[in-house]
């Protein structure tokens, strides 16, 4: 399995501007999670998608973040209008989520590196 | 609602010395105790996890971890570390049971491995 593949892998746009990040997760993986990376903040959970619907978004900071899962193996997280604060790595990770088998092991992508100018 | 303090944000060491990162958590509930490792430009990948059983974890590349509920700790050890260990490590836990288990990470601990 090629794991959970995230693109673009660097992203430089000056604020306002729209970014779109992509993820694509493992095969047969029903949970899917979006994360942001700062030095300041550490790994602090945006969203977590199970089975494509959304089931906890309390992390996303504020309206001009929004995330979608149209299918099994597709996501995306965009920023509309970009800040610089937004700047950070953006890491999406995969689980299979089954009841009888507690805490299966998430999966993470490379990430995206996102520069708000 | 569930937190991890990693008490070192960067640790130096020499190759071949052991070294230990530490780890304490608090939570009103049971909880999962994980270690993940990030190496640079990468994402995250599972070391260990204590779910139950043993207090006595053991990972990949050497590493191992020791559970103490009464001291609320699940630090992180290898014996002799090599060049390859210099990467960040983080500390997680998320609750044995209710909602979907959420996973609260630490905010991470930078091994220097010295020549």
């Amino acid at each position: 399995d090629a794991g959970v593949i995230q693109s673009p892998r660097h992203e430089v746009t000056e604020m306002g501007q729209e970014v779109t990040l992509r993820c694509k997760p493992i095969s047969g993986h029903n949970s899917l999670f979006w994360y942001r990376q700062t030095m300041m903040r550490g790994l602090e959970l945006l969203i977590y998608f199970n089975n494509n619907v959304p089931i906890d978004d309390s992390g996303m900071p504020e309206d001009r973040f929004s995330a979608k899962m149209p299918n099994a193996s597709f996501s995306t997280l965009k920023i509309q209008p970009s800040e610089p604060r937004d700047s950070a790595v953006y890491f999406c990770a995969s689980r299979m989520t089954i009841q009888a088998y507690p805490q299966e092991t998430q999966y993470f992508g490379p990430g995206t590196r996102l520069l708000v100018l | 609602a569930q937190s991890v303090t990693q008490l070192d944000s960067q640790v130096p060491v020499f190759e071949e010395a052991p070294v230990e990162l530490r780890c304490n958590y608090s939570s009103s509930v049971s909880v999962y105790l994980f270690w993940y490792v990030q190496y640079p430009n990468q994402g995250l990948q599972l070391l260990l996890k204590y779910l139950s059983g043993s207090t006595l974890v053991k990972g990949i590349n050497g590493f191992e971890a020791e559970f103490n509920k009464s001291q609320t700790s699940f630090h992180l050890r290898k014996p002799s570390v090599h060049i390859s260990d210099t990467a960040e490590y983080f500390c997680a836990v998320s609750p044995l049971s209710g909602g979907y288990q959420k996973v609260t990470f630490g905010i991470g601990t930078k091994l220097q491995v010295i020549p």
